[in-house]
């Protein structure tokens, strides 16, 4: 089975602009997650989606949304970046979420100018 | 604010050698622990989810316990090898929000042929 896929790899914007980041869950997992980890931290948790609900939302602004489609896969939008978004972007799959392992993809790396 | 710390930071051990590193976080509202491997350029890789105080899982020459009630996980490596060098993350999950992990900033193990 294909892990989780992320899309783009690498990424570089200028500030004020946007961007969507895209993440396909492995086969049959329900649940996506997207985090943010910034060098020297853990990753931090942005949004938790399951059955195209949102399910939890982190401690971010209102710039950041996201959602999730009938096929599972799911989208991370920022807008009006700032210099401060720049972080490797994760996103990750479960079955429904709960105390569920947590697949990991290979992130986004996102650098804003 | 939740809190999840963990020690040491970094540690450098000869391979061959038996190394454990420590996970605090909050004993109350407790629903799960994650531990993962993070290997340079590579995604994050779930070890363990633990759930249950007291509770012990082993992976080949990994293995990591549980005690909820004073909010700690060890998790072991015996035996070191050069391809166990990797960042080792845990994650805490508390009741009511189980999808939303988090993490602390890792412990470094860099081991040494």
């Amino acid at each position: 089975d294909a892990g989780v896929t992320q899309s783009p790899t690498h990424l570089i914007k200028t500030r004020g602009q946007h961007v969507t980041l895209r993440c396909s869950p492995i086969s049959g997992h329900k649940s996506v997650s997207w985090y943010q980890q910034v060098l020297g931290q853990g990753p931090q948790f942005i949004f938790q989606y399951y059955e195209k609900e949102e399910r939890g939302r982190g401690n971010f602004p209102d710039r950041f949304s996201a959602r999730q489609f009938p096929n599972y896969s799911s989208e991370l939008n920022v807008n009006a970046l700032l210099l401060g978004d720049s972080a490797l972007y994760l996103c990750a799959s479960s079955r429904s979420g709960g105390a569920d392992e947590q697949y990991f993809g290979p992130g986004t790396r996102l650098t804003v100018t | 604010i939740l809190n999840v710390e963990q020690s040491p930071q970094s540690l450098h051990v000869q391979e061959g050698d038996s190394t454990n590193f420590t996970c605090s976080f909050p004993s109350s509202n407790f629903y799960a622990l994650h531990w993962y491997r993070w290997e340079t350029a590579k995604s994050p890789e779930a070890l363990f989810v633990m759930t249950l105080n007291g509770d012990e899982k082993k992976k080949g020459r990994i293995s990591a316990t549980l005690n909820t009630k004073e909010g700690y996980s060890y998790l072991y490596i015996k035996g070191s090898q050069p391809e166990d060098s990797a960042t080792y993350l845990c994650a805490f999950a508390y009741g009511g929000s189980q999808g939303n992990l988090i993490f602390g900033k890792g412990t470094k193990l860099s081991v040494k042929p």
